[in-house]
Order: structure tokens, then sequence, then C-alpha cells
């Protein structure tokens, strides 16, 4: 069954330093989305791509974080430096249009201390 | 004014029982409209998703969908303990998505 990978599945840093995040969307998905979740809140999107262009980016930290998807693939997100707020799981997240079913991968689940 | 509320629960149901979950929204121009379960520690699975008005059924779930309300529901059929788990309402605006913080469901045997 096609799914959505991440890694690394865990991650533990201490502030200040950078972290980063890979998804693999499911194969012929060209949207692709990363969504951070706090504990006992819903998802809130980070940033959109729509192939290899960024289509929302609005509620991205961008002076810290920084998201790239350079084959219309793949994707990475990068957190420089870390802080302790950013303590959460990062969700990725695929769909096959824009507006249609969203498909999560396993998530990543960062601790920053 | 949130896009997406939920009751935040927890809801109680007994084995067998039918469970109620309920989502309104804000934005009278929402597209399409999506369950997801998410079970703790993992991340969301899609369960359901409508996009006209009226009943949408997938085996023990239903989905329900109001539009003039701004109001979707899902009903959970025979529920057994392993439906435990947080629910997610999710809302598609223009291609963007909005989440609810999720209901906690408990099914107890």
């Amino acid at each position: 069954e096609a799914e959505v990978a991440q890694s690394p599945r865990y991650k533990i840093t201490e502030k200040s330093q950078a972290v980063a995040f890979w998804c693999d969307p499911i194969s012929g998905h060209a949207t692709l989305y990363w969504y951070r979740q706090i504990l006992g809140q819903g998802p809130e999107l980070l940033v959109q791509f729509q192939d290899e262009s960024v289509v929302d980016d609005s509620q991205l930290p961008k002076d810290r974080f920084s998201a790239e998807r350079l084959k219309g693939v793949d994707s990475t997100l990068k957190i420089q430096p870390a802080e302790l707020g950013d303590s959460a799981m990062y969700l990725c997240a695929s769909s096959y249009h824009r507006g249609g079913e969203l498909f999560f991968g396993e998530g990543s689940r960062l601790t920053v201390l | 004014q949130k896009e997406v509320e939920q009751n935040s629960g927890p809801l109680s149901v007994p084995e067998g029982a039918i469970a109620s979950l309920n989502c309104t929204y804000s934005d009278r121009g929402s597209q399409s409209f999506f369950w997801y379960r998410q079970y703790s520690g993992k991340s969301p699975e899609l369960i359901m998703s409508i996009y006209s008005n009226g009943d949408k059924e997938d085996g023990r779930f239903t989905a329900q969908l109001n539009k003039a309300s701004q109001y979707v529901s899902l009903l959970i059929r025979d529920s057994q303990p392993s439906d435990s788990a947080t629910y997610l309402c999710a809302v598609n605006n223009f291609n963007k998505f909005y989440f609810g913080s999720g209901t906690k469901l408990n099914v107890k045997p």
C-alpha cells in the first residue's frame, strides 16, 4: 500500500541546534504539506507545495524555518535554530491534487531541550 | 473564531453503542469535509470524506453534512474499544485545510 514516508521518527535536540525532517510523498501526488501538531491541538499548516512551488507558507516562521521540494518529489523541512517552543509532531501529508484527500506520514516527533 | 470547532470531550460510550461526533465550521464557502482518526502518539488516518449535503456511509461509519447549518458529524455504529482515539474534523476551503482540535472518544468494554 502506498504511503508517505517520513524520517526521522524521533529527534531530540538542544535549543539553538539545527534539525531537518525529510518526507517522500505517495508516488504521483503533486501536492505536499508540512503540518505541525502540538499535543492536544489539531495540525496547523506550515507550508504547502504544488509540485516544486510553494503555494502557501503564510504560517511558516521564516526567520528559523525553511522548506524545499527541489524536484517536486521529496521535501525537507529545516529548523535553525531550534527553540523550546518547537517541540511538536511534524507531519507531512500529500494529496493527488490541491483540495484532495490528505494522506499523512507517520510524523516526526521533535523534542527540544 | 476558529475555522473549525469540535468539542474536545472526552466522549464516553459503551461498547456496541453509537458514537456521535460533531463539528462546526465558520466559512460557508467551504467545499469538502473530512474525518480523521488519530491514536495517541500516531499520525492522523483518513476515515471518510464528504462533499455534498446528506449522509455518506462506509461500513460502521456514517458522515453527515449540512451546509446550511455549517455542520458535519460522524456516527460510529457498534462502537468497539479499538475505536478509542481522537477524531479530527478537517475542512477544505479553496485548497486550504483547516483542522479542529479533535474530540477524544473512549469506548468502554
